[in-house]
């Protein structure tokens, strides 16, 4: 089993929809949960970041941390077509090391205009 | 304020030569980190820097190395090259390594081809 799972799609939404993109983890510990976009050609830019259980909203963007089910997930509402990136999860696991972080394969997502 | 600058932005080699990738990270932070992004195998951790030291490491053989100046700038060596190591390579930079994981920034990146 992979440590941090996402479905690599494509994933696509029509212009104005909400975008919902899913991570999955297999450490029961981990802590601190990251959502990057990357355009194709770019690196990697940090959207959100999220420590507790629950919902953190900001702007068009919620992430959602769910430790009991060991998933966190993104929502993009309104989605536009400047949206059309490959989104990357990443979780620090425990015992590890602080501060190294593993990624996702990430889910290309497309906004349709 | 500056973000995570990285040097060269592309480099080719051929197998067997050795590769040297420069990183300077933004003002103010101690942290950085190293990571491979090859087609289709996701960004990979290589290396952790913090205050001059490797603070942590990633599977990948020692012939991947590098070292972390006074200023806090670094650079990633990559000796014997292989094939397979063509990829981007990303540079991240964060405050410090206490308390929760600090968030990493990352820059433009080094692509590095192979032949």
């Amino acid at each position: 089993q992979k440590e941090v799972e996402q479905n690599s799609g494509p994933l696509s939404v029509p212009e104005g929809a909400i975008a919902s993109l899913n991570c999955t983890y297999s450490d029961r510990g981990s802590q601190s949960f990251f959502w990057y976009r990357q355009y194709s050609g770019k690196s990697p830019e940090l959207i959100m970041f999220i420590y507790s259980n629950g919902d953190k909203e900001d702007g068009r963007f919620t992430a959602q941390l769910n430790k009991a089910s060991q998933y966190v997930s993104l929502l993009i509402r309104d989605s536009q077509p400047s949206d059309s990136a490959t989104y990357l999860c990443a979780v620090n696991p425990p015992n590890q090391g602080a501060q190294k972080l593993v990624f996702g394969q990430g889910t290309r997502l497309t906004i349709n205009p | 304020e500056a973000g995570v600058t990285q040097s060269p932005t592309h480099l080719i080699k051929t197998r067997g030569q050795q590769a040297t990738l420069r990183c300077s990270p933004i003002s103010g932070h101690t942290s950085v980190y190293w990571y491979q992004q090859a087609l289709g195998l996701g960004l990979q951790f290589l290396l952790w820097y913090d205050e001059g030291e490797e603070r942590n490491r990633g599977n990948f053989p020692p012939r991947f190395s590098g070292r972390q100046f006074p200023n806090y700038s670094s650079e990633l060596n990559v000796n014997a090259l292989e094939l397979e190591d063509s990829a981007l390579y990303l540079c991240a930079s964060s405050r410090s390594r206490t308390g929760n994981t600090d968030t990493q920034y990352f820059g433009p990146g080094t692509r590095l081809t192979v032949l």
